[in-house]
């Protein structure tokens, strides 16, 4: 197995820009996917591979990775993405998408 | 529409059984490799296991190996998850998710869960 790690907590000012990081050896490797997830909902992807969003996801979000590092940034943040973040990554094995980072909480001021 | 809806889960007692399952409807169910996430409550998400489209690769947590059995019926258009001496650190949501890998004919861009159900509850208490 391996370990991915976010900062446990975010805040950023309405309308601004924020950066949500995913630190872990296996992203020199591979991809970090990226979920949103509101209380009482299931998780939804918003940014997969290299910098790809699924359709209906806004183009306010982003994703970018260097070196074990990857980061989902939120370009003009609104009150709706308040959420909890979640990275995801192959584990060590590479055999399959088995680890979660520790989730952000964004909080939208 | 693309859907996963989970279903089986309910209260059980230390040491029970419960078997989930995952209802897909909308898409090719048996093109996919599926997969169970859990969250306890107020936790962040844990991958507990994988299976491959033809049920060829199976993977598992280390902290289910054992004593979890993921399965899959392509005719059913279902995922199930057999969870035999349950704990009280298996209190969870448990969700279905659906394995994409984003490829062209001639390279990769990165995989994901993407398609989520709604979970389903499951509580191990005495």
């Amino acid at each position: 197995s391996s370990e991915l790690t976010q900062d446990p907590a975010v805040s950023v000012a309405l309308g601004q820009t924020v950066r949500i990081t995913c630190q872990g050896d296996s992203l020199r490797s591979y991809y970090a996917s990226w979920y949103q997830q509101k209380p009482g909902q299931a998780p939804v992807l918003v940014i997969y591979g290299k910098n790809n969003r699924p359709s209906g996801i806004p183009d306010r979000f982003s994703g970018s990775s260097s070196g074990n590092t990857a980061s989902l940034t939120i370009t003009g943040a609104q009150a709706e993405d308040e959420a909890d973040y979640y990275c995801n990554s192959r584990d060590s094995s590479g055999n399959h998408l088995g680890v979660f980072g520790g989730g952000t909480k964004l909080t939208v001021l | 529409e693309v859907q996963l809806v989970e279903s089986g889960g309910g209260l059980v007692k230390p040491g029970g059984s419960l078997r989930l399952s995952c209802a897909a409807s909308g898409f090719t169910f048996s093109s996919y490799s599926m997969n169970w996430v859990r969250q306890a409550p107020g936790k962040g998400l844990e991958w507990v296991s994988s299976i491959s489209s033809s049920s060829s690769y199976i993977y598992y947590a280390d902290s289910v190996k054992g004593r979890f059995t993921i399965s899959r019926d392509n005719a059913k258009n279902s995922l199930y998850l057999q969870m035999n001496s349950l704990r009280a650190e298996d209190t969870a949501v448990y969700y279905c998710a659906r394995y994409q890998q984003y490829c062209s004919s001639t390279s990769c861009n990165g995989d994901a869960f993407d398609i989520w159900g709604q979970g389903t509850m499951v509580t191990v208490s005495s």
